[in-house]
């Protein structure tokens, strides 16, 4: 089946650290591959995505790499901001299953001054 | 561009009590799914509809339910509400291609 498995949480940086949060996925066929962000109290935003092997996703200073060798989709930013607190979502959809997606458990990321 | 319109934005309701959730998708979209967030088990998928269809559904009892309706609008019901309900419903409106989900801000559920 499908499924995603991403780094536990909380993380706790200081601004201008560098971020990863690592996700790696199982499918059964060929799925694109998302990271979704959600602040307090909001639903979830797209912050990028990748629909083939070797694409770069980036938004917002944020990118990862889809890798279909290491099946993985690692989120990734130089420097992070105050204003980057929040839980980042990797995710997956693949043809076949409607527009189901599959999630992660989430990652907290608390940045500090 | 109107986003994912969910109402109502909050919920308290008891137990056995039967709630129902509103979701307006983007305009054009005919792909509306739900999710159920919890602390406990993150976010699980309830269903999809597509062109007022059931096309797909997560691993929920009977007691929850939706529908479409010919404008995409959708609905979801939950019977006979248990404490264990208590959760942000998330609804997400997708087109067909580029397979993107665009979220509402949920409805929160407190049932006491």
């Amino acid at each position: 089946g499908n499924s995603v498995t991403q780094m536990e949480g909380p993380v706790t940086l200081s601004e201008e650290a560098f971020l990863t949060i690592n996700c790696t996925y199982t499918a059964t066929g060929y799925p694109s591959l998302f990271w979704y962000v959600q602040y307090p109290g909001e639903g979830l935003q797209l912050l990028l995505k990748a629909t083939k092997a070797d694409d770069k996703g980036s938004n917002k200073g944020f990118e990862a790499t889809y890798r279909k060798e290491t099946t993985s989709f690692h989120l990734e930013k130089g420097s992070v901001q105050v204003s980057d607190s929040a839980v980042y979502f990797c995710a997956l959809s693949e043809l076949g299953t409607g527009n189901q997606f599959y999630f992660g458990t989430g990652t907290s990321l608390t940045v500090i001054p | 561009k109107a986003g994912v319109t969910q109402t109502p934005r909050y919920l308290i309701k008891t137990r056995g009590q039967q709630v129902t959730l509103s979701c307006s998708p983007i305009s054009g979209h005919r792909s509306v799914s739900w999710y159920q967030q919890t602390p406990g088990q993150g976010l699980q998928f309830l269903f999809e509809y597509f062109s007022e269809t059931q096309r797909n559904k997560g691993n929920f009892p009977g007691r929850f339910s939706g529908r479409q309706f010919s404008n995409s609008r959708s609905e979801m019901n939950v019977s006979t509400l248990e404490l264990g309900d208590s959760a942000l419903y998330l609804c997400a409106s997708s087109l067909v291609f580029p397979r993107e989900a665009f979220f509402g801000q949920g409805t929160r559920l407190t049932v006491v």
